[in-house]
């Protein structure tokens, strides 16, 4: 079956500094991956999405970027954080045979 | 282009009633519909998908939903709600899944509430 990991889980780091989050998924090959955030109360922001190694597209422009090194592998990014860059960021998955998504447990990200 | 309407924000039911959260649709090609619940401080689970076979669907939890085509309407219904239904509900529309570049469309959510 398939797993998909999140880390860390909860993250507190104060404005200026660099962010890197880490989404792997076992028990497929190709998928498309993303990378949506929740700010609070708010509902589901589409950042970035991949469908293959290298391979990036951005949904809102912004001080984040994306990276996908390997196959099942997709790192979120800053290299200096924003007060409003706080949220639940959320990685996701897709089979391209398939037509849902499956959501990693998420890290929270606190910028004070 | 696609997109995807949930009526309500927030909706707050009795235990042991009827739950009913609205979604509404567009899509210009015959679209894959899903409801995803998410928990506090957890991901978003799938409850149940729609992809063109039995108009009525049925998913996890006792939860259910009808695809009703000439309404654009894909409504969540449970005859009776318990405590641990208490959640956020996200609808989503796609196209066929078979394009690499195919997106989700989330709704923008409706927190269920429960009363005791």
């Amino acid at each position: 079956s398939q797993t998909i990991h999140q880390w860390p889980a909860t993250l507190v780091q104060p404005v200026g500094s660099p962010l890197s989050l880490e989404c792997t998924v076992e028990g497929t090959s190709n998928p498309n991956l993303y990378w949506y955030r929740q700010a609070a109360g708010r509902g589901l922001q589409l950042l970035f999405y991949s469908v293959g190694i290298g391979q990036i597209s951005s949904e809102v422009p912004q001080n984040l970027s994306a990276s996908r090194p390997q196959d099942r592998q997709f790192i979120l990014s800053s290299k200096k954080l924003l007060l409003s860059d706080s949220g639940f960021y959320l990685c996701a998955w897709r089979n391209r045979d398939r037509g849902e998504q499956y959501f990693g447990p998420g890290t929270r990200l606190t910028v004070t | 282009a696609q997109s995807v309407t949930q009526l309500g924000s927030h909706v707050s039911v009795s235990e042991g009633a009827l739950v009913l959260l609205r979604c509404n649709y567009s899509s210009s090609v015959p679209p894959y519909l899903f409801w995803y619940v998410q928990y506090p401080n957890q991901g978003l689970q799938l409850l149940l998908k729609y992809t063109s076979a039995a108009t009525l669907v049925k998913g996890i939890n006792g939860f259910e939903a009808e695809f009703k085509k000439s309404e654009t309407s894909f409504h969540l219904t449970k005859p009776s709600a318990h405590m641990s239904d208490a959640a956020e509900y996200f609808c989503a529309v796609s196209s066929h899944g078979g394009s690499s570049a195919s997106k989700i469309i989330f709704g923008s959510g409706t927190r269920l509430s429960i009363r005791p």
